[in-house]
């Protein structure tokens, strides 16, 4: 069964701290990995998809597919990137997406 | 501004009356998916409609049902809801193949 895994509720970082978000997942194909962010107030939003390789206001997202991970990072944080993301993995590439994810990690960039 | 519209935001119903949740989208999209998100839960794909074609999950039960009379318009109804599913219920939708999804904002349902 597919499952996608965001193994903290919470990450706190100061202004200027390097963030990983840390991202497993269990697939037996090959996966379509995203990234989707909150922001206080708003919808559900795409950030970063595995595919299009590249990197949404400073985030950047490599899959691994060996330790099957698809971690988001960002050297700098930044205030305005404290929100909740979710990692989702869709189980049927090739075909309108059907994406299972994660349980989320609450980012926080304080002063 | 092309969006997913989620009325109400809020709703409130009694413990066994059916209620319907609506979904709108301006973006001309075909498939719409409703997902249900319990406090501190991951989101979780109830079904989705492919255009006409209805794609319920296995795991979703009987009580929830979903119409889409038009490419603009889906409903989730629920019913006879109980006190487990006070959830928030997101509707997203996607062109297709390898499109990413848009969400709405959600309607948070409370069973009384």
């Amino acid at each position: 069964a597919q499952r996608v895994t965001q193994p903290e509720k919470l990450l706190s970082v100061f202004k200027g701290a390097p963030v990983e978000l840390k991202c497993n997942y269990s697939y037996s194909g090959s996966p379509e990995l995203f990234w989707y962010v909150q922001y206080s107030r708003q919808r559900l939003q795409l950030l970063l998809r595995h595919i299009s390789r590249e990197s949404i206001k400073g985030f950047t997202a490599d899959l691994n597919k060996g330790e099957t991970s698809f971690h988001l990072k960002k050297p700098f944080a930044q205030e305005e990137d404290s929100a909740m993301y979710y990692c989702a993995l869709n189980k049927r590439p090739g075909t309108a997406s059907k994406l299972t994810f994660g349980t989320g990690t609450r980012l926080q960039v304080t002063l | 501004d092309a969006m997913v519209i989620q009325n109400p935001r809020y709703q409130v119903t009694q413990f066994g009356k059916p209620v319907t949740l609506s979904c709108s989208q301006t973006l001309n999209h075909n498939v719409m998916y409703w997902y249900q998100q319990k406090s501190s839960q991951a989101p979780k794909l109830l079904f989705h409609y492919y255009d006409k074609d209805f794609n319920n999950e296995a795991d979703t039960p009987d009580n929830f049902q979903s119409r889409r009379p038009n490419t603009s318009f889906c409903f989730l109804d629920i019913r006879s809801p109980g006190l487990g599913d006070a959830a928030m219920y997101l509707c997203a939708t996607s062109r297709g193949v390898g499109s990413p999804l848009h969400f709405g904002n959600g309607t948070r349902l409370t069973v009384t």
